[in-house]
């Protein structure tokens, strides 16, 4: 079955970088656009970033771009979210979800607090 | 950008009565539109895409509605289990302008 499984997350101080990642298995890895959601706490639900199938088509936010580094390694099946400049608007429950428009499966998030 | 306003904010519904949550587009989005169930502590599940169709998971109580800047999520007869948050969102068809509304909390009352 698809699993995503997203790691990475931590409490980080304003300025300070951090690299997520979701390990993906149950499906053709390959085939598919992947997307990064986010939620801060309380709060609603805001697409971050997305990568093609092949990397080469990217889209940001632009409240992360110039920031955040979308990657992705077909290889070993697994998304990467660089994450540079942290804020502590960046303070979220982060989210990698199989697809671009919709999502049916989503990770179970990692948490990524940014706090002095 | 496409805003999407949801409402109500708060919904307080019976067990067994109907639970009708609406969606709001700025301007049309023809029938690019979903809907998620999120749970406390869980990631959101979708529920309805292109408008009005289910997604397996969920039962045929659940329906969605509505095309161009109207949608309405609809629970015919509401379990517990149901209380959640429910967002909607809009798409386009490649995923340039997508934005999400700002849910609505579905209780029992």
């Amino acid at each position: 079955q698809v699993q995503l499984v997203e790691s990475g997350g931590g409490l980080v101080k304003p300025g300070e970088s951090l690299r997520l990642s979701c390990a993906a298995s149950g499906f053709p890895f390959s085939d598919y656009y992947m997307t990064w959601i986010r939620q801060a706490p309380g709060k609603g639900l805001e697409r971050v970033s997305y990568i093609s199938s092949s990397g080469r088509t990217i889209y940001y936010a632009d409240s992360v771009k110039g920031r955040f580094t979308v990657s992705r390694d077909n290889a070993t099946n697994s998304l990467y979210l660089q994450m540079n400049n942290l804020r502590a608007e960046d303070t979220a429950v982060y989210y990698c979800a199989r697809g671009y428009d919709f999502w049916l499966y989503w990770g179970q998030g990692t948490l990524v607090t940014v706090s002095s | 950008e496409i805003m999407m306003t949801q409402s109500p904010a708060t919904l307080s519904v019976s067990p067994g009565e109907r639970a009708t949550l609406s969606c709001r587009a700025s301007q049309s989005v023809g029938t690019n539109l979903a809907w998620y169930q999120q749970k406390p502590g869980q990631a959101p599940r979708l529920l309805i895409y292109g408008a009005s169709t289910r997604a397996s998971a969920f039962p045929a109580r659940f329906s969605g509605s509505g095309s161009g800047t109207e949608f309405t999520l609809t629970i015919s007869s509401l379990l517990s289990e149901d209380v959640a948050v429910y967002y909607c969102q809009h798409y386009n068809n490649w995923a340039r302008s997508l934005t999400f509304g700002q849910g609505t909390r579905l209780e029992i009352k």
